[in-house]
């Protein structure tokens, strides 16, 4: 099972949708999760962190589930713009002092 | 400005060539991480250093070294034991593990 686990999507959606993306992940002593952006043949940009009570950046809201071992992010309102690729990024705390990063959701918004 | 600075942002490399890719920060974060990106996939970890004079291996070292003697500095070294260099390779800086790292904007490898 890999560390960090994405739906690699494309998620083909229309202008002003809503979307999900889920994320599991294997190590329960996980301590730090994030949602990244990457737009094509360009690096990953923190778009948020990931907090136990959930927390909300204007459209979008990345949600915890601690029992079950996911992470959400909802993007509400969709634009053209949001249209990228959505890496969900934990701190598996398995010895290795570094982040895992999951492959990416892709997220097509459509006129 | 604060930053990472990777260059160059294209490279390309013969057969048997060792070749350096620079990565500078200056936004005083003790970490600093390779990652290898090939095209449709994941980021994979190649080294990260988490202190001065000190790194590890990540997930896909081989053909690869890197040095940390300076804080700001962490560039990393494909050696011609790299048999399919070619990649986006990506570095990241971060004050420590459990913290979100800061990316460069990228070296484009190839082989010619």
């Amino acid at each position: 099972r890999k560390e960090v686990e994405q739906d690699p999507g494309p998620f083909n959606v229309p202008e002003g949708a809503t979307v999900a993306f889920n994320c599991t992940y294997s190590n329960s002593a996980s301590q730090s999760f994030f949602w990244y952006r990457q737009d094509c043949r360009k690096e990953p940009k923190l778009l948020m962190s990931v907090y136990s009570s959930g927390n909300e950046d204007g459209r979008f809201t990345a949600q915890l589930n601690r029992a079950s071992q996911y992470i959400s992010l909802l993007i509400r309102d969709s634009k053209l713009s949001d249209s990228a690729t959505y890496l969900c990024v934990v701190n598996t705390d398995t010895g290795r002092r570094a982040l895992t990063f999951g492959s990416g959701t892709r997220l097509q918004v459509q006129p | 400005d604060g930053g990472i600075t990777q260059s160059p942002k294209y490279l390309f490399r013969k057969e048997g060539q060792n070749v350096t890719l620079s990565c500078e920060q200056n936004l005083n974060h003790d970490a600093m991480y390779w990652y290898r990106q090939d095209p449709g996939q994941g980021l994979r970890l190649i080294y990260y250093s988490q202190i001065v004079n000190d790194f590890q291996k990540g997930d896909i070292a081989e053909g690869y070294s890197v040095s940390r003697e300076k804080k700001e500095s962490f560039p990393l070294t494909v050696t011609s034991a790299q048999k399919n260099p070619t990649a986006f390779y990506l570095c990241a800086s971060g004050v420590r593990e459990i913290q979100p790292q800061h990316f460069g904007d990228g070296t484009r490898l190839s082989i010619l």
